[in-house]
C-alpha cells in the first residue's frame, strides 16, 4: 500500500473552473512537495510545505499537520495546467522523497 | 543557472549493453538524487547523495546498477547489463536543502530492446 494516497486520478474540468487535488500521507514528515509533469516529461517542482498554506500566482498549496492532508488548489483554470500533479512526502531525517501516484488534469478550453 | 543536467535525452542500446546516464547538478546544490519512472511503478528513488556521499541507494533494484559521484557537479548511474525491464525515465534531481525545493533535470528515456 502506497504510504502517499492522491485522489482524483484523474480530472477533466473546463476551463475557468476551480480544481482542488487532494493528498493523503501516513506517517510524520519533514516537508510535502508538489509537483507537476507535463505531457513532455518535465517535472518541476511547484511547492514544499511543513505547515499552513503556500501560494504562487493561480497555485494554493496547504496542509493539514494533525489530519496528515494536504490540498493543491488551481484558481481560474487554463488549458495550460493540463498536466500530472504529483505529491510527495519527505520523511524526519531522510531527504528522500515518497510519491503518491499523480493526478492527471485535462482542462478543456 | 541552466539548471539540472541531464544527459543524453534519448539512449536506445541492446540487452546486455552497458548504458551509463550522467547528471550535472545545480552548483551549490548539496544533494542530488537519482529517480526512476515507469508506467508501471511510478517515480522511485534510486539513490541519494549529499555532499558527494551516497546516503541511501536501498531503491537500487540490484547489482546490475551503480552510481557514483566523484564530485560536486558530476554524477553518473551505470546499468550492466542492461536488461529490457530497465527501460524508463531516469531523472536526476538537486536540493540545495533550503525551502524551494527540488530542480528536476529533463530525464533521460531509456528504452533497452
Amino acid at each position: 500500500k502506497n504510504e502517499v494516497e492522491q485522489s482524483p486520478q484523474n480530472l477533466t474540468a473546463q476551463e475557468g473552473e476551480f480544481i482542488t487535488i487532494n493528498c493523503s500521507y501516513s506517517v510524520g514528515i519533514s516537508a510535502l512537495h508538489w509537483l507537476q509533469q507535463h505531457p513532455g516529461g518535465g517535472i518541476v517542482s511547484l511547492f514544499m510545505l511543513s505547515s499552513g498554506k503556500k501560494k504562487h500566482g493561480r497555485l494554493i498549496a496547504t496542509i493539514n499537520i494533525q489530519e496528515k492532508h494536504s490540498s493543491l488548489h488551481i484558481t481560474a483554470s487554463h488549458p495550460r495546467d493540463s498536466a500530472v500533479y504529483i505529491c510527495a512526502q519527505a520523511n524526519f531525517g531522510n531527504e528522500k522523497l515518497t510519491f503518491g501516484t499523480g493526478t492527471r488534469l485535462t482542462i478543456i478550453p | 543557472d541552466a539548471g539540472v543536467i541531464q544527459s543524453p535525452r534519448h539512449e536506445v542500446t541492446e540487452m546486455g549493453q552497458e548504458v551509463t546516464l550522467r547528471c550535472k547538478p545545480i552548483s551549490g546544490h548539496n544533494s542530488l538524487f537519482w529517480y526512476r519512472q515507469t508506467m508501471m511503478r511510478g517515480l522511485e528513488l534510486l539513490i541519494y547523495f549529499n555532499n558527494n556521499v551516497p546516503i541511501d541507494d536501498s531503491g537500487m533494484p540490484e547489482d546490475r546498477f551503480s552510481a557514483k559521484m566523484p564530485n560536486a557537479s558530476f554524477s553518473t548511474l551505470k546499468i550492466q547489463p542492461s536488461e529490457p525491464r530497465d527501460s524508463a525515465v531516469y531523472f536526476c534531481a538537486s536540493d540545495a536543502g533550503g525551502p524551494y525545493g527540488y530542480t528536476f533535470g529533463s530525464g533521460t528515456r531509456l528504452t533497452v530492446v
